[in-house]
C-alpha cells in the first residue's frame, strides 16, 4: 500500500486544455513538495506547501494543501506542449521524520 | 559544480558483478538521499543520510545494497552480485537539512545485463 496517491498515472491533453493532479494520503504531511522531471533527467523542485490550506501560484500552476494536510493539487490552467514531463508529488511526514516519500507521478502529454 | 553531480552518468554491468555509484551532494548539505526509479514511475526511496551516519535504511531493498557516506560529503550506493532487476536510474538528492527541498542529480542509468 502506498504512503502516498497520486492520480492520475496519465493524462494527455490537447494545447490550452486545463487540468487538474491530485496527491493523497491518509497520514499528515509536515509539508509537501512538487516537483517536475523531464526525461533523462533528475527532478526539479517547482514548489513546497507547509500551512494547511495553502495556495501558491507559479505563472500558469496553482498548487493547494488541503486544511487537514493530507492532500494536495496541482491545477495547469491553459496548458502548452512545453508542460510536457511527469509531474511528481513528495512529502515529508512527521512519523517519518526527515524521510521524503514520492508519488507514483503524473506522466503529463501536451498534444499541439 | 553548483548541483549534485553523479557518477557514471551511465553503467552497463553483468549479472553478477560489483558496482559503485558516486554522488557529490551541494557543497554544505548535510542531508543526502538515494532513490531509485524505473521509467514512467515515482522514485522509490532506498536511504538517507544526516551528515555521516544513516538516519534512515528502510528502503534498502536487501543485503545487497549498502550505502556511505564517511566524510559526510560524497557518497557511495554500492551493490553487490547485481541482479537483472536491478536495473534502473539510481538518482542522488541534497538538501540543507532535512524537512526542507531537495536538490535532483541527472542519476546514474544502470543496466545489468
Amino acid at each position: 500500500t502506498q504512503l502516498l496517491e497520486q492520480s492520475p498515472q496519465f493524462l494527455s491533453i490537447q494545447e490550452g486544455e486545463n487540468l487538474t493532479v491530485y496527491c493523497n494520503s491518509s497520514s499528515v504531511f509536515s509539508s509537501l513538495q512538487w516537483y517536475r522531471q523531464e526525461p533523462g533527467e533528475g527532478p526539479v523542485l517547482l514548489v513546497t506547501v507547509v500551512t494547511g490550506g495553502e495556495v501558491k501560484k507559479l505563472k500558469r500552476l496553482t498548487f493547494q494543501f488541503g486544511d487537514a494536510r493530507k492532500d494536495s493539487s496541482l491545477h495547469i490552467t491553459a496548458a502548452q506542449p512545453g508542460d510536457t514531463g511527469l509531474y511528481l508529488c513528495a512529502g515529508l511526514f512527521f512519523e517519518l521524520g526527515g524521510k521524503l516519500i514520492f508519488g507514483q507521478g503524473t506522466e503529463l502529454s501536451v498534444k499541439p | 559544480g553548483a548541483g549534485v553531480s553523479q557518477t557514471p552518468s551511465n553503467k552497463v554491468t553483468e549479472k553478477g558483478k560489483y558496482v559503485e555509484l558516486r554522488c557529490d551532494p551541494i557543497s554544505g548539505h548535510t542531508a543526502l538521499y538515494w532513490y531509485r526509479q524505473s521509467l514512467g514511475q515515482g522514485p522509490e526511496f532506498l536511504i538517507y543520510f544526516q551528515g555521516t551516519g544513516a538516519a534512515d535504511d528502510s528502503g534498502l531493498p536487501n543485503d545487497r545494497f549498502f550505502a556511505v557516506r564517511p566524510e559526510g560529503s560524497v557518497s557511495t550506493l554500492k551493490i553487490q552480485r547485481t541482479e537483472r532487476g536491478d536495473s534502473a536510474v539510481y538518482l542522488c538528492a541534497s538538501s540543507p537539512n532535512q524537512n526542507t527541498e531537495a536538490f535532483f542529480g541527472q542519476g546514474t542509468r544502470l543496466t545489468v545485463v
